[in-house]
Formats: C-alpha cells, sequence, structure tokens
C-alpha cells in the first residue's frame, strides 16, 4: 500500500535551516508529482510546494518563495523541503502529499504522510 | 489567486442527520475541485475529486456537487466518524489554495 513518511522536523531559532524528507514506498514514486501542504497549530491547511515527477517543474507559494526549495531523489524515491530563513509564522505541521493526476486524470492530493512538526522559536 | 470562501465554518449536527457543506470559489474553476476530511491529531484523507467523483473506499453518504462556481459537500446519515474538519481544495492553478474549513461536531 502507499506510504509516505515524513521525517526531518524539531525545534528551530529563527534564521536558521532545516531539511524535511518524506520516504515514499507502495507506488511508483519516479512517476508522481508530490506536494508540501503545511498546518500551523489549530489552523486549517495551506499548500506549499510542487514537484513535477522528474523533477524538472517547482511551484510554490508567494509565502515561501524564494525561502524554500523542493527537490526529489527518484533512485531513493524521497521527496524533500529545504527551509531556510525560517520564521516564526513557519511553524506548523508539515505534509507530503501525492498528485493523483496519473491515476485519475484529475489532480488532487490522494495519499498523505502523517506531517513532521516544524517549531521556529528563540 | 483563487480564494475559496466555504460555509459554514462550524455545525453541530446530530447522529443520522443530512449535512451540506458549500464551497465557493472567487473565479470558474470547471470541476477542479476536491474535498478532504480531517480528524484532529491526523492527516487529512481525499474523499471527492473532480467536484463530484468518491474517492475509491469513501462511502457513499459522501457526495458532492457543482452549480457554476459554487460546490457542496453533502453526507447523507451522518455517522459518529463524521465529525471531523472538512476542506475544500482548488486544482486548476497555482497555488493550489484550501478552503478554511468546515468543522462538524456533535449536537
Amino acid at each position: 500500500q502507499v506510504q509516505l513518511v515524513e521525517s526531518g522536523g524539531g525545534v528551530v531559532q529563527p534564521g536558521r535551516s532545516l531539511r524535511l524528507s518524506c520516504a515514499a514506498s507502495g507506488f511508483t514514486f519516479s512517476t508522481y508529482a508530490m506536494h508540501w501542504v503545511c498546518q500551523a497549530p489549530g489552523k486549517g491547511l495551506e499548500w506549499v510546494a510542487v514537484i513535477s515527477f522528474d523533477g524538472s517543474n517547482k511551484e510554490y507559494a508567494d509565502s515561501v518563495k524564494g525561502r524554500f526549495t523542493i527537490s526529489r531523489d527518484n533512485s531513493k524515491n524521497t521527496l524533500y523541503l529545504q527551509m531556510n530563513s525560517l520564521r516564526a509564522d513557519d511553524t506548523a505541521v508539515y505534509y507530503c502529499a501525492r498528485d493523483a493526476l496519473l491515476l485519475t486524470g484529475y489532480s488532487s492530493f490522494d495519499s498523505w504522510g502523517q506531517g513532521t512538526l516544524v517549531t521556529v522559536s528563540s | 489567486d483563487i480564494q475559496l470562501t466555504q460555509s459554514p465554518s462550524f455545525l453541530s449536527a446530530s447522529i443520522g442527520d443530512r449535512v451540506t457543506i458549500t464551497c465557493r470559489a472567487s473565479q470558474g474553476i470547471s470541476s477542479y475541485l476536491a474535498w478532504y476530511q480531517q480528524k484532529p491529531g491526523k492527516a487529512p484523507g481525499l474523499l471527492i475529486y473532480a467536484a463530484s467523483t468518491l474517492q475509491s473506499g469513501v462511502p457513499s453518504r459522501f457526495s458532492g456537487s457543482r452549480s457554476g462556481t459554487e460546490f457542496t459537500l453533502t453526507i447523507n446519515s451522518l455517522q459518529p466518524e463524521d465529525f471531523a474538519t472538512y476542506y475544500c481544495q482548488q486544482l486548476i492553478s497555482y497555488p493550489r489554495t484550501f478552503g478554511q474549513g468546515t468543522k462538524v461536531e456533535i449536537k
């Protein structure tokens, strides 16, 4: 079955960096676009970034553009989110999610990881 | 950016009730809309995509519809496991915005 497992979260000071990972299994990772979505404590869902199946195309939310970088290593079935210049308002649970476009012909996020908490605090 | 406005933000309902949640898009998104359910402390789960197509494994009491830029999620005969927060999401353009969520609680 499809499994997505995030790691790399933790407590970090403002201005520092963190790299999140999302290990994928149970499907052909290299054929799916992947997303990061975050959720601040007690708040709603916010889309963060997407990367195409081969890594050639990326899009970002304005709130993270220039600070975060999404990448993937298809040989390791792993998705990454490099987070630089972190701010207090980046504090959130970060989820990776698979895009179901390949399966259904319509984009949607059909599989999600359990999330990893990033806390930005001095 | 496309904005999605969900209503209501909160609703209280009883087991067996029929519940309707609305999501209005700020511009046309065709049928590129999905609905998700999220329970406390858990990741969201896909319920419906393409506005009205039920995700595999989702109970048939859930349904979705579209009228122009207004989308509706209906839960027929609310069950105890349906008490959760529901989000809509547009998937026609980036950023892939979500609605603010609708929390369904037990009356």
